[in-house]
């Protein structure tokens, strides 16, 4: 049982590239999500989706795109680097709300630096 | 979701207790207590979580206080490994948002 799975693990971008980061799950969890975690900071939601098809804007939702074609599947898009997003990016899943234990499994997080 | 405080940092001795506050004075009726740890750039780890009875599994205990206005997470018996950013979240029942403030960085020392 893997988990939450996120590639790449690091990611050097120069500004004004695109990327994709990935996240995969394998628990069959409505419910994922996209966190950033800058220095000295906790986690801040940047989007999240509560199943295939459905996706919304968290606190800090400017510069990414999502979109949650599979359940599985739950791929953040830069669409332009800029050093401001300079961050540790990290995936979470988990059941959504109707049912008791909604234990959020975090990946490993992909460290991204815009230069 | 109500707010939280915790103490910045906070020490402990490998092998005795480690007890980490929470105030969340404004908490809801159907809001829960969860309590996540984050180990040096890892990704953040579920530990426990309650409504208003106190909780224990194989990591910790969480003790709520009558009113629910404050918890406390316990660690039994520390080591060196349980270093790490505790967070003490509160969320409506079973919703899925999580919001992280800037949790307790405990450092359990030899």
């Amino acid at each position: 049982n893997a988990g939450v799975t996120q590639t790449p693990k690091f990611q050097v971008l120069k500004t004004g590239q695109s990327m994709t980061l990935q996240c995969a799950q394998d628990m069959n969890h409505e419910y994922m999500s996209w966190y950033r975690q800058d220095p000295g900071m906790g986690l801040r939601l940047i989007h999240y989706s509560v199943g295939a098809g459905i996706t919304d804007q968290g606190e800090v939702p400017n510069g990414y795109n999502v979109s949650r074609s599979t359940t599985e599947d739950f791929p953040l898009r830069l669409l332009s680097a800029a050093p401001s997003q300079t961050s540790v990016y990290f995936c979470a899943s988990s059941f959504l709300r109707d049912r008791d234990n909604t234990e959020a499994f975090f990946g490993q997080g992909t460290r991204l630096t815009v230069v | 979701d109500a707010k939280t405080t915790q103490p910045t940092s906070m020490d402990c001795a490998e092998g005795r207790a480690a007890n980490l506050p929470c105030n969340h004075s404004t908490i809801s009726g159907n809001e829960y207590v969860y309590w996540y740890r984050q180990i040096h750039s890892q990704g953040p780890q579920y530990i426990i979580h309650g409504l208003k009875n106190n909780e224990t599994n194989e990591m910790a205990s969480l003790i709520i206080t009558e009113d629910r206005k404050s918890s406390t997470l316990i660690l039994p018996h520390a080591t060196l490994r349980d270093t790490a950013v505790y967070y003490c979240i509160v969320r409506v029942g079973g919703y899925s948002t999580l919001t992280f403030g800037k949790g307790t960085m405990l450092l359990v020392s030899p």
